[in-house]
């Protein structure tokens, strides 16, 4: 069977510093990826997703940039973050040509 | 593009109750839909999915959601509540061929009073 991985689970990190969250599939090979971003209130924004290796679309402009430098890993990064990146991220997988997607546990993430 | 309409922040039912969560879609034809389910602090479970076929779709937990082309509507039912039920809900919409990506409600969060 098929799992999702994301970690941390939480992230308490200051305004400035850098961020890596990271998000692996295992079970199943080629999956579309996603990272979204849940806000209170605001439901759930689509910020990247992938369809393949090196292969990323940006859904929005932010702070945020994200990489897959492996098949079925997932990574989120920052270089400065900012009190307003603030938020509940979900990574997401899902077959190829399906259309139901599985999410990971997220990862709180706190900017102070 | 797809979107997502859930008319309901918030809502309140007794233990036992019926319920039902609306949701409404915009899509040029026939859409993907799905229904999630979100415990606090946690990733989103899928509860049932509607591809083609019957408009009345059976799900986990005992939830059912019927696709009312008409209406542009999917609404979650539950003829009755449990405690266990209160959650966030969200509704989303799927294109049928070009991009995969999944289009999402602001979600419906659920309040069961005993």
């Amino acid at each position: 069977s098929q799992t999702i991985h994301q970690w941390p689970a939480t992230l308490v990190q200051p305004v400035g510093s850098p961020l890596s969250l990271e998000c692996t599939v295992e079970g199943t090979s080629n999956p579309n990826l996603y990272w979204y971003r849940q806000a209170a209130g605001r439901g759930l924004q689509l910020l990247f997703y992938s369809v393949g290796i090196g292969q990323i679309s940006s859904e929005v402009p932010q702070n945020l940039s994200a990489s897959r430098p492996q098949d079925r890993q997932f990574i989120l990064s920052s270089k400065k973050l900012l009190l307003s990146d603030s938020g509940f991220y979900l990574c997401a997988w899902q077959r190829q040509g399906a259309q139901e997607a599985f999410f990971g546990q997220g990862t709180r993430l706190t900017v102070v | 593009a797809q979107s997502v309409t859930q008319p309901d922040i918030h809502i309140t039912v007794s233990e036992g109750a019926s319920l039902e969560l609306r949701c409404n879609y915009s899509y040029g034809a026939t859409p993907y839909l799905f229904w999630y389910v979100q415990s606090p602090g946690q990733g989103l479970q899928l509860l049932l999915k509607y591809f083609s076929g019957d408009t009345l779709v059976q799900g986990i937990k005992g939830f059912e959601a019927e696709f009312k082309r008409s209406q542009s509507s999917f609404n979650l039912r539950k003829p009755s509540v449990h405690w266990s039920d209160a959650a966030e809900y969200f509704c989303a919409v799927g294109a049928r061929g070009g991009s995969e990506k999944l289009v999402f409600g602001k979600g419906t969060k659920l309040t069961v009073n005993p």
